[in-house]
């Protein structure tokens, strides 16, 4: 029944090492998301993408990448990871509104997040 | 981006009280409102949303209000039970993304 799944549900690395964070979704979304969540700050979006090789920044892209060459693959890099990026990474999917917009749209299923530390 | 302030931030309440939690957002052109329960070590999940043509919805004991004109919306628990304790979200769609709020914290002791 798992829908989206994050394939690393915790991570250990060192400050400057290359981290690949990996989100795959079954249920033919669109849309896709990573958000970062961290006590008293709430859930703060990242990037997203709204189809395969596009991609937008959120509110907090600084240090981090994206890639979707597939529909249902998300992923998420820190190109050189710093301490202040130890957190709880959340990936989620949606679909876009279509004919009905009531219909469950923009509706997010998030992954089971993925803790990442930084030594 | 959407700035969604959510307040307060903790809350305690007895079992069988209601809790109400508000929410304010700025980009006045969201018109999608949906409210996220997190249990601790757990996904968020959607309890309830509530879309821009419609003033409030109810399911069971939780219902959401909306007043776009003040750019506000809140949830409503009533007859809070412990199960209910968690932390909850509002956010607020701005173009394709959900923009959250902190989060409140909400403690139902029995």
């Amino acid at each position: 029944d798992v829908k989206v799944t994050q394939s690393s549900r915790y991570l250990v690395k060192r400050t400057g090492e290359k981290v690949f964070l990996e989100c795959v979704q079954d249920m033919d979304h669109e849309n896709m998301f990573w958000y970062r969540q961290d006590p008293g700050l709430g859930l703060r979006l990242i990037y997203f993408s709204y189809d395969v090789k596009m991609k937008e920044k959120g509110d907090i892209p600084e240090g981090y990448s994206v890639s979707r060459e597939k529909k249902e693959r998300f992923s998420l890099i820190l190109e050189s990871a710093s301490t202040n990026q130890t957190s709880m990474y959340l990936c989620a999917s949606s679909f876009p509104p279509g004919g009905d917009i009531y219909s469950g749209a923009n509706v997010l299923t998030f992954g089971a997040g993925s803790r990442l530390t930084v030594l | 981006g959407e700035n969604v302030e959510q307040h307060p931030s903790t809350l305690s309440v007895q079992e069988g009280d209601s809790a109400v939690i508000k929410c304010t957002y700025s980009d006045s052109a969201s018109n999608y409102f949906p409210w996220y329960k997190q249990e601790l070590g757990k996904r968020p999940q959607l309890i309830i949303d509530i879309r821009s043509n419609v003033g409030e919805k109810k399911d069971q004991r939780i219902a959401v209000t909306l007043n776009k004109t003040a750019k506000h919306f809140s949830l409503h628990i009533t007859e809070t039970q412990p199960e209910d304790s968690a932390v909850y979200f509002c956010a607020a769609l701005s173009g394709y993304a959900l923009n959250f709020g902190k989060g409140t914290s909400l403690l139902v002791t029995p």
